[in-house]
Formats: structure tokens, sequence, C-alpha cells
């Protein structure tokens, strides 16, 4: 099946860095990645909308100056928490949704983020 | 808007009995409607959808749902569930057949007892 990898699954900085996680369709290619957080005990929430050479979607709430997404090629998206701080933690995932193949999305692993 | 509810945060079963994940949606239109498995440290894996037609849906690992416009209910079963299946159940529903804007529920997880 198609498999979606995540960069890296686990991270932790310092409040003001910015930190980048990587989204990589390994083995098939996908116009359209999406990201989503997950706050502990609680459902996953689509941030964004990720197409390729595009711009990034943004859900209502989301700054995209503090997230930004880049997704310059088929199979990589990138995800950038820009002068995170502590509320930023939290477990980022994302999918990708194969190109010519709509209906069903793909999800990666998972990022672990913690903001000190 | 759409939403998802899922009424129970932990289900303890034992090994070989039989499950039942409940799941109840908010949507206006044709919901498009899913349920993912989320092991720890790995990604959610798509167990069964439902678009239109037959509302008992198969899916992988022995899994079915059935779709109850009436009750607004998509509620996901095993007949006999084993040890494997012990992990963190999403019920979803999209806008459309394509998955955009997945709204998720909450999530159930599942311990399973020998």
């Amino acid at each position: 099946g198609a498999v979606v990898s995540q960069h890296p699954s686990r991270v932790i900085c310092k409040s003001g860095t910015s930190v980048k996680i990587e989204c990589r369709s390994l083995d098939f290619q996908a116009t359209t990645m999406f990201w989503y957080r997950q706050f502990p005990k609680q459902s996953l929430m689509l941030m964004a909308t990720s197409n390729e050479g595009s711009k990034a979607t943004y859900e209502q709430g989301v700054e995209k100056d503090k997230f930004l997404i880049n997704h310059a090629s088929l199979t990589l998206s990138t995800l950038t928490v820009t002068s995170a701080h502590p509320e930023d933690s939290s477990f980022y995932i994302c999918s990708a949704r194969e190109s010519g193949r709509q209906e069903t999305q793909y999800f990666g692993p998972g990022t672990r983020l913690l903001v000190l | 808007a759409q939403s998802v509810t899922q009424p129970d945060i932990h289900i303890t079963v034992s090994e070989g009995a039989s499950l039942e994940l409940r799941c109840n949606y908010s949507y206006g239109a044709t919901p498009y409607l899913f349920w993912y498995v989320q092991s720890p440290g790995q990604g959610l894996q798509l167990l069964l959808k439902y678009f239109s037609g037959d509302t008992l849906v198969q899916g992988i690992k022995g899994f079915e749902a059935e779709f109850k416009r009436s009750q607004s209910s998509f509620n996901l079963r095993k007949p006999s569930v084993h040890w494997s299946d012990a992990a963190e159940y999403f019920c979803a529903v999209a806008e459309s057949e394509y998955g955009n804007k997945l709204v998720f529920g909450a999530g159930t997880i599942l311990r399973v007892k020998s």
C-alpha cells in the first residue's frame, strides 16, 4: 500500500526557534497533502491543505505566517513552525492523496513537537 | 458545519468477543464517512469508507460498518476481536468522496484483554 513518511518523528526545541517537518509520499505522487494537528486526548484538526506548486489553503484560525507550508514537489511537503512557543507543542500529522486517485488519504506516522 | 461524535473514549473487550464502536455525525447533505485506526507511533490506516449504495460496508481486518441515515450513525463492528486490534479508532466525515477536509471524531481507545 501507499506509504507516507514524516521526519523527524520527535523534535524538542527552544522557544523562539523554527522547526521544519517533512512529509513524503514514498511510492506514489501526491498532488495534495494535508496537515493536521492533534492535541493530547483530542482528535485531529485540519490545519491546511497543500497543493503542489501553489499556495496552501489554511483553515480558519490557523496563522499562515506561523505555519509555513511548502509543497514544491509531488512527493514532498514541508511544514515549518516559525518562532515556536510552548503552546505550539503538539502532534503534527500529514496525509497525502494520490494523484489520479482522489478518494483516499494516506497518513504519515506523525511528528511530536515539544517546545521548551 | 460538520461534526462527528464518538461517545466512548475508552472501550475494553475480551479477546474473541464482539465489538461495536459508535459514531454519530452531523451533516446536512449526503455524508462521506470513514473509519481509521491509529496504532501508537503509526499513522492512521483506513479501515473502510461509505460513499453510497449498500449501507453495510466491509473493510479490512474483518471490520464492517453500517450507515443508518435515520440515526445519523456509522457504527463500526467486528464479530471477534483479536489482541492486535487494540488501538485508537477514529470516525471521520468529509464533504465529498474525495475526502476533502476530513472532520474527525475524538477517537475511541480500544483495549483488548486476554
